[in-house]
Formats: structure tokens, C-alpha cells, sequence
């Protein structure tokens, strides 16, 4: 799986849009780009995928550079609870993948 | 909504003791898999099953942890003797995606905290 890099913290003002980016330059061309959080003593949660178009749900929206190189996941109107550590996971195009986790972005949403 | 089932939440334990860890996933999910998180990092893949069958435990030191998946539903991961190093919280997640299916969202619990003395 195609190893990803994201920084290390960010911080964003509650109701303001919140934008985490990803590289992922080594990504193969059937491999997905999945994210998770992880909010204060409890599991990973499951936010979105997608493998080359925008993606948006009730959560957030991920927008996928055309080379495929970088992703950015949007949260468009954060509030404190999206203070959370968040990852940015490629996977293979099959089902029942392992995920492989980086050190993630810790977001901190301040009012 | 379904959600994964973890327990115990906590467990202290002295080390060269056993401990176990008891998952039940989503129901009708195919998959489980079992993840480590040591503090301050990412969680990592210990075994995965497919149905009641493994299908990577490459990362799963094999010494002292074992983990069965009996009749594909609920599964048991257990740690004998567990050393001080083992401190983590330990995460079961499912997925209904099956080895050639499309899709790989996973659902985990609220993962069990082993504290080793």
C-alpha cells in the first residue's frame, strides 16, 4: 500500500471550514484514498473514500487532485466536536483490506 | 444503529499474567480484524479473519498472543503472559466487504485499554 504524509497538527475556528490535506505520491492507480478519525479514548470512525472523483456525504467532502497525488479532506463547518486525529489511509481495491495508519493529523477546532 | 461490541473497556493486569479480549462485530459482517494502538501512534493490524478463517496474522507475535474466531461471529484475543510492553488499546473492527468485494469501510468498538504492571 502506497505510503501517505500528512502534518503533524492543525488548528481551525469553530464554524469555519476545516481542510486536512494528504500526500500520497506513490498512490497506484486502482488504489482508494479512505478517511478516518479518531476523537479522545475511542475507536476510529469511518468519514469518507474515494478513488479519483470529489467525493461529499453528510460528513465531509474529499477532493482529489487529477494526478491523484494528494487529496484534501474538507470539513465545512467545523465544530468542537471534529477536534479528532485524523487519517488519511490508501488501500487496495479489494475488500477486506487491512488499513495501515500513519501518525494521522491531530485537528484542534477552538471557539 | 449496529455498532461493534468490545469488552472488557479497561484491564489492568500484572505482567506474566494472562488476559483476554472478547469482540462481537456487526452483525452479518464477514470480516474482523484485530489492531493494536500504543500511545501517541496509529493503530496496527494484528490478525484478520475472514469468516472463521485467518487470513494475515503476519503482524501477531505468535509466542504469546493467540486469537480464534470459533464459529465466524465473535471472537477471542488473548494474551498469555502479557509483559509490560503490551500496554495498548487493543481495537476490534468489521467489515461486511469480503476478500474480491469492492468497498472497505470498517466499523471499530470503543477498543479495550490493557495496562500491564
Amino acid at each position: 500500500d502506497a505510503k501517505t504524509t500528512q502534518p503533524p497538527s492543525m488548528d481551525c475556528a469553530e464554524g469555519r471550514a476545516a481542510n486536512l490535506p494528504c500526500n500520497h505520491s506513490t498512490i497506484s492507480g486502482n488504489e482508494y484514498v479512505y478517511w478516518y478519525r479518531q476523537i479522545h479514548s475511542q475507536g476510529p470512525q469511518y468519514i469518507i473514500h474515494g478513488l479519483k472523483n470529489n467525493e461529499t456525504n453528510e460528513m465531509a467532502s474529499l477532493i482529489i487532485t487529477e494526478d491523484r497525488k494528494s487529496s484534501t479532506l474538507i470539513l465545512p463547518h467545523a465544530t468542537l466536536r471534529d477536534t479528532a486525529v485524523y487519517y488519511c489511509i490508501v488501500s487496495a481495491p479489494r475488500g477486506a483490506q487491512k488499513l495501515v495508519f500513519g501518525q494521522g493529523t491531530r485537528l484542534t477546532i477552538n471557539p | 444503529e449496529a455498532e461493534v461490541a468490545q469488552s472488557p473497556r479497561y484491564k489492568i493486569t500484572e505482567k506474566s499474567q494472562a488476559v483476554a479480549f472478547w469482540c462481537d462485530p456487526i452483525s452479518g459482517h464477514a470480516t474482523l480484524y484485530w489492531y493494536r494502538q500504543i500511545l501517541g501512534q496509529g493503530p496496527e493490524l494484528l490478525v484478520q479473519f475472514q469468516d472463521e478463517s485467518v487470513v494475515d496474522d503476519s503482524q501477531l507475535p505468535k509466542d504469546r498472543f493467540s486469537a480464534e474466531r470459533l464459529k465466524g461471529v465473535d471472537s477471542t484475543l488473548k494474551i498469555q503472559p502479557a509483559e509490560l510492553g503490551d500496554s495498548a488499546m487493543y481495537l476490534c473492527a468489521s467489515s461486511l466487504a469480503a476478500s474480491g468485494s469492492s468497498g472497505n469501510e470498517q466499523f471499530f468498538g470503543p477498543g479495550t485499554r490493557l495496562t500491564v504492571l
